[in-house]
């Protein structure tokens, strides 16, 4: 199974809600990404997480949170988001190699949400 | 700053080899030059990577300059599926991947 899945594929919120998107991958990988991608965009990388420890926050607003409860499955927890936030959020997953760094990371589809 | 620099937009005709640069001026010495492609705003797909020699596989070869401060990948012949926003991207020692404004690649039949 070399496959990272993301849902929900859509999602609509308003900016007082709370919602959740959830990525998940059954290839051993130890290490997880969630990025944003604007329109138009590359993906802008947000959070790493190794060994399910979060190990890099690319100074991302407290209004998303990531969680990895473990080592399969990364979250991320919305809450009163702007529509500015509007974009298609992707999660990656790559092995981790201590002190090697050619490892590929493997994408879902991403989950496009949109803010109200 | 942006790591990588790409032309925004290529042409190629169908059945004919693409080239798409990538310059890197900054990257590090334990850095690797990665490239995706993207299609309609699915995931990005893995097509290559390489430190400093050049490498080739099934989908595509990567041409790394001696001072790896640009690189070239090469699809050999372009299908109309190899339609698509290619991603040249520099992966650093802290496990990041910092991806370019990519270059939008169109096959003409």
């Amino acid at each position: 199974d070399t496959e990272v899945t993301q849902t929900p594929k859509h999602l609509v919120m308003g900016m007082t809600n709370k919602k959740s998107l959830k990525c998940e991958q059954h290839m051993g990988h130890r290490a997880m990404y969630w990025y944003k991608q604007k329109a138009k965009k590359p993906p802008e990388l947000m959070f790493v997480y190794s060994y399910e420890k979060l190990s890099i926050n690319e100074s991302v607003p407290s209004r998303f949170s990531p969680e990895c409860p473990n080592s399969s499955l990364l979250n991320l927890h919305l809450h009163a988001l702007q529509p500015e936030d509007s974009a298609l959020y992707l999660c990656a997953s790559s092995q981790l190699n201590m002190g090697f760094y050619d490892n590929e990371q493997f994408f879902g589809p991403g989950t496009r949400l949109t803010v109200l | 700053d942006a790591k990588t620099t790409q032309p925004p937009s290529m042409d190629c005709a169908e059945g004919r080899a693409a080239n798409l640069p990538c310059n890197h001026s900054t990257i590090s010495g334990n850095e690797y030059v990665y490239w995706y492609r993207q299609i309609h705003s699915q995931g990005p797909q893995y097509i290559i990577h390489g430190l400093k020699n050049n490498e080739t596989n099934e989908m595509a070869s990567l041409i790394i300059t001696e001072d790896r401060k640009s690189s070239t990948l090469i699809l050999p012949h372009a299908t109309l599926r190899d339609t698509a926003v290619y991603y040249c991207i520099v992966r650093t020692a802290g496990n990041q991947f910092y991806f370019g404004t990519g270059t939008s690649l169109t096959v003409i039949p």
